[in-house]
C-alpha cells in the first residue's frame, strides 16, 4: 500500500529564501509524481508532474526533482515570495489509478 | 472550459438528513476522482469512475456514501443519513488519464460540507 510522507508539516522563511520541501513514498513503483499547490479556502492547483521516467521538471522558480530508487521527491522554490505562501501538496500516482496525497507543508513566507 | 464545477460551495444539514453532492468534470476527461479532506487524515480517494464507470470505491468510508455518474459531464456523491463526522471538504477532481505522459489532475473548488 503506498504511503507518502511530507516533511515538514509547517515551514516558515523570509521573504528572498531558496527552500526545499521533501516528500518520500514508500512504494517505487509510480506512474508519475505530482506537486499540487493549495490555498486557504480553496482547491488543489497542480504546480508540476514528473513521470517516472523523469528526473525533474521546471517551472519558473520551481523545480521538482525525483529518485525513484530512494523514493523521494524535492520540491526547489527559489527566491520566495510571500504570494508563495500556502500549503504543498505531493502525490503518487500507482498503477490502478489511485494518485495518494501526503499530508501537505504548510508554507509561510514572511515580507 | 470553466474547470472541474462542484455545488453547493457549503452544505450545513442536521445529523440524518441526506447530502448530495455534485461535480461537472472538464469536458473531455474520461477519469474522475472524489476526495475528503480533513485536518486529521488529510486527502482521501473516496471512489473514481473511469468512462462513467465506477473502477475502485475502496475508499467509500460506509455504506452510507454512495457515487453515481450516470453521463460523462456528471456525477453525485450521496450520504445517506448524514453524520457529524461526516464533515469534511470534499473535492472532485478529473484528469485526461492520470498515469499518461504530462496528464495532470484538475481539482474543484470543493464543498465544505457541516454535520451538525
Amino acid at each position: 500500500k503506498q504511503e507518502v510522507t511530507q516533511i515538514p508539516a509547517a515551514l516558515s522563511v523570509p521573504e528572498g529564501e531558496n527552500l526545499v520541501l521533501n516528500c518520500s513514498f514508500t512504494d517505487s513503483a509510480i506512474y508519475n509524481l505530482q506537486w499540487f499547490r493549495q490555498d486557504p479556502g480553496k482547491g488543489l492547483t497542480s504546480l508540476l508532474l514528473i513521470q517516472s521516467s523523469q528526473r525533474e521538471q521546471t517551472s519558473g522558480r520551481l523545480n521538482a526533482s525525483l529518485d525513484k530508487s530512494s523514493g523521494r521527491s524535492t520540491l526547489y522554490i527559489a527566491a520566495s515570495q510571500p504570494g508563495d505562501s500556502a500549503t504543498y501538496l505531493c502525490a503518487a500516482y500507482n498503477q490502478g489509478g489511485k494518485l495518494i496525497f501526503g499530508q501537505g507543508t504548510e508554507l509561510s513566507v514572511k515580507p | 472550459d470553466a474547470g472541474v464545477i462542484q455545488s453547493p460551495r457549503h452544505e450545513v444539514t442536521e445529523m440524518g438528513q441526506e447530502v448530495t453532492l455534485r461535480c461537472k468534470p472538464i469536458s473531455g476527461h474520461d477519469y474522475l476522482f472524489w476526495y475528503r479532506q480533513t485536518m486529521m487524515r488529510g486527502l482521501e480517494l473516496l471512489i473514481y469512475f473511469n468512462n462513467n464507470v465506477p473502477i475502485d470505491d475502496s475508499g467509500m468510508p460506509e455504506d452510507r456514501f454512495s457515487a453515481k455518474m450516470p453521463n460523462a459531464s456528471f456525477s453525485t456523491l450521496k450520504i445517506q443519513p448524514s453524520e457529524p463526522r461526516d464533515s469534511a471538504v470534499y473535492f472532485c477532481a478529473s484528469s485526461p488519464y492520470p498515469g499518461q505522459t504530462n496528464e495532470k489532475l484538475f481539482f474543484g473548488s470543493g464543498t465544505q460540507l457541516s454535520v451538525l
